[in-house]
């Protein structure tokens, strides 16, 4: 059982360049989050997914695209790098959002823009 | 929004005594209250949650206790150990309209517990 997995775990950028993160989920969930961590910053919610075909904008969405074809899946991608978004990113999905449903991490993706 | 305030962001404590950490929330309509465990270069992972029908639960060396009237719930962990150093994170979920990830969950800041031998 995979649950959610995330690729690449490290990546370097140079400013200005493009690149997609991918997550992926095998546990059938309908809700997907991506945060960003930075230090003293906690988790800040990037975009979220209800389910296929539906994607909604967090806290610090700029620079930063989703697309939910599937149900499994939920890339983000960075339109042209920039310093401001070294960090590490995390995937996490869930069931419902119901009382008592835990939200299931990725292991993180630590991208550094140079 | 919900919004959620954590304290200390930095707690440090001897090997064998109690570590509290207090979480407080905006929205009286939230009702499912997690805390995850962050260590060094992993992922969060849930370690105890409380419904807001419950103000008291327990499993082995941690609690958590919730208070809805005063909105707010604390993690208690008993006898620390070195393996209880990582960050912390408090999440409170509300109801549609208070924001939140796709599961309505908004986080906390974090606190990094250090466990001093």
């Amino acid at each position: 059982n995979a649950g959610v997995t995330q690729t690449p775990k490290f990546q370097v950028l140079k400013t200005g360049q493009s690149m997609t993160l991918q997550c992926a989920q095998d546990m059938n969930h309908e809700y997907m989050s991506w945060y960003r961590q930075d230090p003293g910053m906690g988790l800040r919610l990037i975009h979220y997914s209800v389910g296929a075909g539906i994607t909604d904008q967090g806290e610090v969405p700029n620079g930063y695209n989703v697309s939910r074809s599937t149900t499994e899946d939920f890339p983000l991608r960075l339109l042209s790098a920039a310093p401001s978004q070294t960090s590490v990113y995390f995937c996490a999905s869930s069931y419902s959002r119901t009382a008592n449903t835990e939200a299931f991490f990725g292991q993180g993706t630590r991208l550094t823009v140079v | 929004g919900e919004n959620v305030e954590q304290h200390p962001s930095t707690l440090s404590v001897q090997e064998g005594d109690s570590a509290v950490i207090k979480c407080t929330y905006s929205d009286s309509a939230s009702n499912y209250f997690p805390w995850y465990k962050q260590e060094l270069g992993k992922r969060p992972q849930l370690i105890i949650d409380i419904r807001s029908n419950v103000g008291e639960k327990k499993d082995q060396r941690i609690a958590v206790t919730l208070n809805k009237t005063a909105k707010h719930f604390s993690l208690h962990i008993t006898e620390t150990q070195p393996e209880d150093s990582a960050v912390y994170f408090c999440a409170a979920r509300g109801p549609m309209y208070s924001g939140g990830g796709a599961d309505g969950l908004t986080f906390g800041k974090g606190t990094h517990l250090i466990i001093q031998p």
